[in-house]
C-alpha cells in the first residue's frame, strides 16, 4: 500500500486529454513537499517528466503538465499520442515516515 | 552528458549481502547533488532505498530496517550500496540515480538498472 495513491490504470483515445491523480496526506503533499512525476516504458529506467509540481524539464513536450492542490497532485496529458503509453509515477517526501515516497504507478493505455 | 552505470552480482543467496556499485561518467561526484539508489521489484512500483552526499552523509529509507549501507569514493567517481540479510523480497531491478540538492529529491539522471535476484 503506497503512501501516495494513484489509479492503477487510465486510458484515452488519441487526441484526448487524460489526468492521473496522486493523492497524499497532510504529512506529504499537504505539508508542502514538492511532487515530481516520472514516465517509464517497459524495460527502461524512469524519466523525469514534471519537477517541482508543475515544471517541465527541457525536452518534455508541452502536452504534459502538472498541478498540485491541498493533499493531491495531478498529471495532465493533452493531445494524447500512442507514444505516451507508459507507466507514470508520482514522488514526494513524507515527514511522518521520514522517507522519500512514490505512488504505486499508473498504467496509461492509448486506445 | 551524465551517465550512471550499475555493476554487481545478479544473483545473491538469502541471508547474504547484496553489493552494488555505481560508476559515474560525464560529471564528477561533487557537492550540489545527492547520489542514490531506487529499486523496483518485477512488475511492481518504485521504492527509494537511500542516498548519499559528497560529504559522505547518508539517508536511508526506514523500511530497510537498518540493513542498508552506502559509501562514496570520489577518487573513482563511484558510490556503492550494501544491503545485508537479503530475502526474496529484495529481488528487484536496482537503479543508481543522481539529483540536485534542495529540489525535493528530484531525480534527473538514472542508470539503466540491474536486476538482482535473491535465491539459493
Amino acid at each position: 500500500q503506497s503512501v501516495l495513491t494513484q489509479p492503477p490504470s487510465v486510458s484515452g483515445a488519441p487526441g484526448q486529454r487524460v489526468t492521473i491523480s496522486c493523492t497524499g496526506s497532510s504529512s506529504n503533499i499537504g505539508a508542502g513537499y514538492d511532487v515530481h512525476w516520472y514516465q517509464q516504458f517497459p524495460g527502461t529506467a524512469p524519466k523525469l517528466l514534471i519537477s517541482g509540481n508543475n515544471n517541465r524539464p527541457s525536452g518534455v513536450p508541452g502536452r504534459f503538465s502538472g498541478s498540485k492542490s491541498g493533499t493531491s497532485a495531478s498529471l495532465a496529458i493533452t493531445g494524447l499520442q500512442a507514444e505516451d503509453e507508459a507507466d507514470y509515477y508520482c514522488q514526494s517526501h513524507d515527514s511522518s515516515l521520514s522517507a522519500v515516497v512514490f505512488g504505486g504507478g499508473t498504467k496509461l493505455t492509448v486506445l | 552528458q551524465v551517465q550512471l552505470q550499475e555493476s554487481g552480482p545478479g544473483l545473491v543467496k538469502p541471508s547474504e549481502t547484496l553489493s552494488l556499485t555505481c560508476t559515474v561518467s560525464g560529471n564528477s561526484i561533487s557537492s550540489g547533488y545527492f547520489w542514490g539508489w531506487i529499486r523496483q521489484p518485477p512488475g511492481k512500483g518504485l521504492e527509494w532505498i537511500g542516498n548519499i552526499y559528497h560529504s559522505g552523509s547518508t539517508y536511508y529509507n526506514p523500511s530497510l530496517k537498518s540493513r542498508g549501507t552506502m559509501s562514496i569514493d570520489t577518487s573513482k567517481n563511484q558510490f556503492s550500496l550494501n544491503l545485508s540479510s537479503v530475502t526474496a523480497a529484495d529481488t528487484a531491478v536496482y537503479y543508481c540515480v543522481r539529483g540536485p540538492n534542495g529540489t525535493g529529491w528530484r531525480v534527473d539522471y538514472w542508470g539503466q538498472g540491474t536486476l538482482v535476484t535473491v535465491s539459493s
